[in-house]
């Protein structure tokens, strides 16, 4: 079982519709929480960042982290086409001697259609 | 804030030369910068883990002759890809970070070809 899960779409959905993107991870250890945003032969952009179980809301986007379930979604309101990318999970600890590196999901192909 | 440069965004060389690629952080002192690479339509590969004034900390299965990185300040690293081969064209990214418990902020990449 892969640390972190990531269904890698692609997902297509109408202008103006919810997204819902998600995670599913196994290392109980993960303690901090991002949403990277990545466009085509671009490098990642934040989106979000949490450390505790709860929601977390920026704009059009929500976090959520379960850790009892071990479980983080995304979500984007009123989904634009300028919000069609790549949108990356990942999630770091510092147990292990991980040292906060990052453990990233494969990425989930977002398009929006006008 | 947290804006990470990287330059070059795209290289061409021929094969056998080597290859030097920026990452600076223009609004914060990074203690902490990684340098990954990605393939077409795969997420990123850590190479290294760089601190500043320190010697870089390499993945397993990264050449540590090959991908050489230097970070002489807290605002600058260097990935230098030596003696570059076709297999060596990729997709590179470098990112820093402030703290330990912060998260990273990714440069733009560099698509690196070697013919």
């Amino acid at each position: 079982q892969k640390e972190v899960e990531q269904d890698p779409g692609p997902l297509s959905v109408p202008e103006g519709a919810i997204v819902s993107l998600n995670c599913t991870y196994s290392n109980s250890a993960f303690q901090y929480f991002m949403w990277y945003r990545q466009y085509s032969r671009k490098g990642p952009e934040l989106l979000m960042y949490t450390y505790s179980s709860g929601n977390k809301e920026d704009g059009r986007f929500t976090a959520q982290v379960d850790k009892s379930s071990k479980y983080i979604s995304l979500f984007i309101r009123d989904s634009q086409p300028s919000d069609s990318a790549t949108y990356l999970c990942a999630m770091s600890s510092n147990s292990g001697g991980s040292n906060y590196k990052l453990t990233f999901g494969k990425g989930t192909l977002l398009t929006v259609n006008p | 804030g947290a804006v990470v440069s990287q330059h070059p965004s795209w290289v061409i060389c021929k094969s056998g030369t080597s290859v030097k690629i920026e990452c600076r952080s223009l609004d914060f002192q990074a203690t902490t910068m990684f340098w990954y690479r990605q393939f077409p339509k795969q997420s990123l590969m850590l190479m290294a883990t760089s601190n500043e004034g320190s010697k870089a900390t390499y993945e397993q299965g990264v050449e540590k002759d090959k991908f050489l990185i230097n970070h002489a300040s807290l605002t600058l690293s260097t990935l230098t890809v030596t003696s570059a081969h076709p297999e060596d064209s990729s997709f590179y990214i470098c990112s820093a970070k402030v703290r330990n418990n912060q998260p990273q902020h990714f440069g733009d990449g560099t698509r690196l070809s070697i013919l």
